[in-house]
């Protein structure tokens, strides 16, 4: 069965600081790997990486997949209070017209 | 361009109803897909649809079932609701693959 597992499910930092979230999975065949900022209710699309291996950055945020280990992590450097959100990473599948998903990480950015 | 939207934004029922719920998708986007999203469980597939065929179904109970007009709009039904079934439903469309999803801001289901 296909699976995306993200650690940690929750995360508390201060204003300022850098966080990474990580996320790994195990699909029959791999297709690409997507990441989505939820902030209230309609996840917001924020990077696509496939193996290809080049690293997505976008002002604060970057994100790497890590084919060897299966991985990908998600990087936010500086972090903002707007920053609070759940974090999804989703995987397509190839030949699947669907997204598997890992449980969020939820961060909170205190100020 | 008007985003997904979905209808209704909440919904309050007991076990044993019946529900539906209601997605437009973005003008010119062919594809919707559904997901169920619970705080234990994150985002679960499914269905998607492609011009009123379904394409792809996930690992739900026959209570749960879907449709797509003409136009692209799409409803999914779930009968004789169990409490289970609370959860955030998404829609979101594609004129693509599922990589290009655009989603609405879901439905929030209350089964009591």
């Amino acid at each position: 069965e296909d699976k995306v597992v993200q650690s940690p499910l929750s995360l508390v930092v201060h204003e300022g600081d850098t966080v990474t979230l990580n996320c790994s999975y195990e699909v029959t065949n791999f297709r690409s790997l997507l990441w989505y900022k939820q902030e209230k209710k309609a996840p917001t699309f924020l990077f696509m990486l496939t193996s290809s291996g080049i690293e997505k950055k976008s002002g604060r945020l970057s994100s790497i997949l890590d084919k060897k280990e299966l991985s990908s992590i998600l990087n936010i450097t500086a972090t903002q209070t707007g920053d609070s959100a759940i974090y999804l990473c989703a995987v397509h599948v190839q030949g699947a017209q669907k997204l598997v998903f890992g449980q969020g990480t939820r961060l909170t950015i205190n100020p | 361009k008007a985003g997904v939207t979905q209808t209704p934004r909440y919904l309050i029922k007991t076990r044993g109803q019946q529900v539906t719920l209601s997605c437009s998708p973005i003008s010119g986007h062919r594809s919707v897909s559904w997901y169920q999203q619970t705080p234990g469980q994150g985002l679960q597939f499914l269905f998607e649809y492609f011009s009123e065929t379904q394409r792809n179904k996930g690992n739900f109970p026959g209570r749960f079932s879907g449709r797509q007009f003409s136009n692209s709009r799409s409803e999914m039904n779930v009968s004789t609701l169990e409490l289970g079934d609370s959860a955030l439903y998404l829609c979101a469309s594609s004129d693509g693959g599922p990589e290009k999803l655009f989603f609405g801001s879901g439905t929030q289901l209350s089964v009591l």
